[in-house]
């Protein structure tokens, strides 16, 4: 089936530093999802992206969707320790599929 | 807010044996899905289930699981002989559309199992 992956895999950050997590499909993604994780609790739905070039903000973050439809980010401006967690981001297994992918997860670190 | 919950929150089993995880879903929701995450690793999908049948499974998802919605709000995932690779912690999930066209995925707080 469809992979995402996700670049990087860990970023530690100072307090205040920007941040910025990576997603790519070899395919076209109909939709792409980003979900948070807080260290041991369970993925929380942040946004979803459906259309080329999107671009939505939430506060502090950014999520772009790519013009191809291939790739997507999540930047975080100016983070805060609250913002310490793992982003998945998530798609369509293939077309038609009712099966959310995960990417393996970006875990970042803010240190105060 | 509506929540999906899961029961037990942990569970520790010798190898072989049966287990069972149950799961509330959302009440409107139409989709429920059985994931799992190795300590630290990615969020796997199990299954998906869809007017109460499998709609999707993926390779993990071998003739030891089953799954079952027996009464309407429960949604179990059952692992029959469990091996120590079963180790995890199983999110359950439910959405008003399948998430893979669009739906919002609504996750429980997971079920950690710990095989010996």
């Amino acid at each position: 089936g469809q992979q995402v992956m996700q670049i990087p895999q860990y970023q530690h950050v100072q307090e205040g530093e920007d941040f910025t997590t990576y997603c790519n499909s070899s395919t076209t993604l109909s939709n792409i999802q980003w979900y948070k994780q807080r260290p041991g609790g369970h993925p929380v739905f942040l946004i979803q992206l459906v259309k080329s070039g999107e671009v939505k903000k939430q506060k502090r973050l950014t999520f772009q969707f790519g013009e191809a439809k291939k790739n997507s980010s999540l930047h975080i401006t100016a983070t805060q320790t609250t913002d310490v967690g793992t982003y998945f981001c998530a798609g369509p297994a293939g077309a038609g599929s009712y099966q959310l992918t995960f990417g393996k997860g970006t875990k970042l670190s803010v240190i105060p | 807010e509506p929540e999906v919950t899961q029961t037990p929150s942990h569970q520790v089993t010798q190898m072989g044996q049966e287990v069972i995880l149950r799961c509330v879903p959302i009440s409107n929701h139409l989709y429920f899905y059985w994931y799992r995450q190795i300590l630290g690793q990615k969020v796997e999908f199990l299954v998906s289930f869809y007017n109460n049948e499998i709609s999707e499974k993926s390779e993990i998802f071998d003739d030891q699981f089953s799954v079952e919605r027996p009464d309407g709000s429960n949604f179990t995932l059952k692992i029959r002989s469990t091996k120590l690779e079963d180790s995890a912690m199983y999110f359950c999930a439910s959405s008003r559309r399948a998430g893979g066209l669009g739906g919002e995925l609504f996750f429980g707080e997971g079920s950690r199992l710990t095989v010996l």
